[in-house]
């Protein structure tokens, strides 16, 4: 089974801080994807990478940015983190044949 | 643009009840995925539908997949304490291989 990580499960910060959340996946799977978890939101998509160095915005990419320099690894990264983005942060990779899509264990950041 | 709706927000059941979300769409759907979180866990994929009318079955669980392809639904048969969770159903999106999420519907058994 391929596995995800991502960087952190707990992670606390104060407003105005720069932030850096990654995620690996031990295979060669070229999408991967960021989204936030809120109670009553379900998941919405922040950004997603169909591969290296290519990027695209999700539903909510306001306040946040991505890097992709390699195919394994997609980091977000909250510039100037602000109290709204205390979230349940998720990453993972989605299969191009059949897009179900394989998530890691999430980072719970708290901006204070 | 495209929104996925569920309902119930919240459900709480004796064990032994049954149990069913509803997933809508804006839009028709080429299939639908369903995923099931544990609490402190991550979404975990269960099933994809993708024919009109499809319905299918893992053990108590029920999926179909509504004839216009915007609806769907998840029959839970005598629910067990370890269907405790939250079940998103999610579909394809306008672009490339990403997923539209629903609001999902936390499942709460009591023993």
């Amino acid at each position: 089974d391929v596995k995800v990580t991502q960087s952190s499960r707990y992670l606390v910060k104060r407003t105005g801080e720069k932030v850096f959340l990654e995620c690996v996946q031990d295979m060669d799977h070229e999408n991967m994807f960021w989204y936030r978890q809120d109670p009553g939101l379900g998941l919405r998509l922040i950004y997603f990478s169909y591969d290296v160095k290519m990027k695209e915005k999700g539903d909510i990419p306001e306040g946040y940015s991505v890097s992709r320099e390699k195919k394994e690894r997609f980091s977000l990264i909250l510039e100037s983190a602000s109290t709204n983005q205390t979230s349940m942060y998720l990453c993972g990779y989605g299969r191009v044949s059949y897009n179900e899509q394989f998530f890691g264990p999430g980072t719970r950041l708290t901006v204070l | 643009g495209q929104q996925v709706m569920q309902i119930p927000q919240y459900q709480h059941v004796q064990e032994g009840e049954d149990f069913t979300t509803y997933c809508n769409s804006s839009t028709t759907l080429s299939n639908i995925q369903w995923y099931k979180q544990r609490p402190g866990g991550h979404p975990v994929f269960l099933i994809q539908l993708v024919k009109s009318g499809e319905v299918k079955k893992q053990k108590r669980l029920t999926f179909q997949f509504g004839e216009a392809k915007k609806n769907s639904s998840l029959h839970i048969t005598a629910t067990q304490t370890t269907d405790v969770g939250t079940y998103f159903c999610a579909g394809p999106r306008n672009a490339g291989n990403m997923l539209t999420f629903g609001g999902g519907t936390r499942l709460m058994v009591k023993p």
